[in-house]
């Protein structure tokens, strides 16, 4: 069974920084492209970023309104994917869901974890 | 703002048919990406309903179904449940953009 269980949200103050996991199991972790999703409260789905596989170079790619501050990464050996977020804003509270990317047909999430909520207030 | 545009809701009653539009451009469906469909149960994380514009996966009943022309690509259900109320959203890659988008969302509600 694919599970994905994200952690490490939480209460943040403005300009500070976090780091959210995502721990992945039942599948070939090192073999698939990952994403994060955000979802601020009673708003839509917003798409963070993603990682390729190390057969892909681990390359990344960002939403324009998070580049520069957010940094997905991913540690193979632990299954463990992550996304490190500086310089937090209020408008970076939300929930945040990490998901297996199918890269096919031009790329969609078959697996999503339940999400992990950051709050970003003083 | 998003890319793809869905109606906010849309509402029927049990068993009736309902439709949801996800309006795109040049740069997204008219570019011949794919579309994608999630349906996103309150409180839950979105689950995949449809992917590459038609194909539903294992457990997903055949009363949804998809379809997608042009710029736009569209969501159906049949034979509406009480337990299809939910918010519903479309995905696609954006050329323009560089990276993936999703629709506004969906909120159907049975009456």
């Amino acid at each position: 069974e694919v599970q994905l269980v994200e952690s490490g949200g939480g209460l943040v103050q403005p300009g500070g920084s976090l780091k959210l996991s995502c721990a992945a199991s039942g599948f070939t972790f090192s073999d698939s492209a990952m994403i994060w999703v955000r979802q601020a409260s009673g708003e839509g789905l917003e798409w963070v970023g993603r990682i390729r596989s190390k057969a892909n170079n681990y390359a990344t790619a960002y939403a324009a309104s998070v580049r520069g501050r957010f940094t997905i990464s991913r540690d193979d050996s632990k299954n463990t994917l992550y996304l490190e977020i500086n310089g937090l804003q209020t408008e970076d509270t939300a929930v945040y869901y990490c998901a297996r990317f199918r890269e096919e047909n031009s790329g969609y999430s078959d697996y999503w974890g339940q999400g992990t909520l950051v709050t970003v207030s003083s | 703002q998003s890319v793809l545009t869905q109606p906010p809701s849309v509402s029927g009653a049990p068993g009736q048919r309902v439709t949801i539009s996800c309006t795109g451009s040049s740069s997204n469906l008219g570019s011949n990406y794919n579309a994608h469909w999630y349906q996103q149960l309150p409180g839950t994380a979105p689950k995949l309903l449809i992917y590459g514009d038609t194909n539903r996966p294992s457990g997903v009943p055949d009363r949804f179904s998809a379809f997608k022309s042009g710029t736009s690509a569209s969501l159906a259900i049949t034979g509406l449940q009480a337990e299809d109320e939910a918010d519903y959203y479309c995905q696609s890659y954006d050329r323009s953009l560089g990276g993936w988008v999703f629709g506004t969302g969906t909120k159907v509600t049975v009456l």
